[in-house]
């Protein structure tokens, strides 16, 4: 299967522990989103990388939260003092290099976060 | 600012209905992209179809088609002959080349019944 993964698929912390997330996106594309999703709602942006960059956060991104993607493959997002508010599917997706099929996002399974 | 309301929250058909999924967008771009992704009770989303803003031609693809209207901010999608297994949560998304996110509806959870 050379589609996206990632990595807990379930975690289950409680309220102050650090958790990471991992993502292996499909091995040709450069680009890498996460997003959160929460229970009823539609995905919602977190962060973008190119290559090893980070393009862009959104404001959702509080300081606690980071994101990297060292060698420009895989991609870690770290949630530091989880709080209840945390909990949510988080999803990671990825595209193509600039092209015609590089507006296209490929998602993950997700990893679920239930924060106690 | 990008904006993406699909105005029905859920959807119940017997299986062979055929049911049409509502998607209305706003954006102060004339180039975009807009998406409709499913996702089944395993929670991946699946990609189904890109469209460019400036290709209105409708698709169809088996017994999925779209409707992209510009001159009503629209693109729907209808399923023909509904089966059980397009049960799921279906998703619009809107994005444009100078954003990198993507803006996602609130989603459709359309049950198909047997």
């Amino acid at each position: 299967d050379t589609g996206v993964s990632q990595d807990p698929r379930h975690k289950i912390t409680k309220r102050g522990q650090n958790v990471t997330f991992r993502c292996d996106p499909i091995s040709e594309h450069n680009r890498l989103y996460w997003y959160r999703q929460t229970l009823g709602q539609g995905p919602e942006f977190l962060t973008y990388f190119q290559n090893e960059a980070q393009l862009e956060k959104s404001r959702l991104l509080s300081d606690r939260f980071s994101a990297e993607r060292p060698k420009g493959s895989f991609s870690t997002l770290e949630i530091q003092r989880t709080e209840q508010g945390d909990s949510a599917m988080y999803l990671c997706a990825s595209s193509p290099p600039l092209g015609g099929r590089s507006y296209e996002q490929y998602f993950g399974p997700g990893t679920r976060l239930t924060v106690t | 600012a990008q904006k993406v309301t699909q105005a029905q929250t859920e959807i119940s058909v017997v299986e062979k209905e055929d049911v049409t999924l509502d998607c209305v967008y706003e954006t102060r771009d004339t180039t975009y992209y807009l998406f409709w992704y499913k996702q089944p009770p395993s929670g991946e989303l699946v990609f189904l179809i890109r469209r460019n803003s400036f290709d209105e031609q409708n698709e169809i693809s088996g017994r999925y088609s779209w409707n992209f209207q510009k001159s009503t901010s629209s693109f729907n999608f209808t399923i023909t002959a509904s089966q059980v297994v397009d049960s799921a949560v279906y998703f619009c998304a809107l994005s444009e080349p100078n954003n990198n996110d993507m803006r996602f509806g609130a989603g459709t959870r359309l049950t198909v019944k047997p």
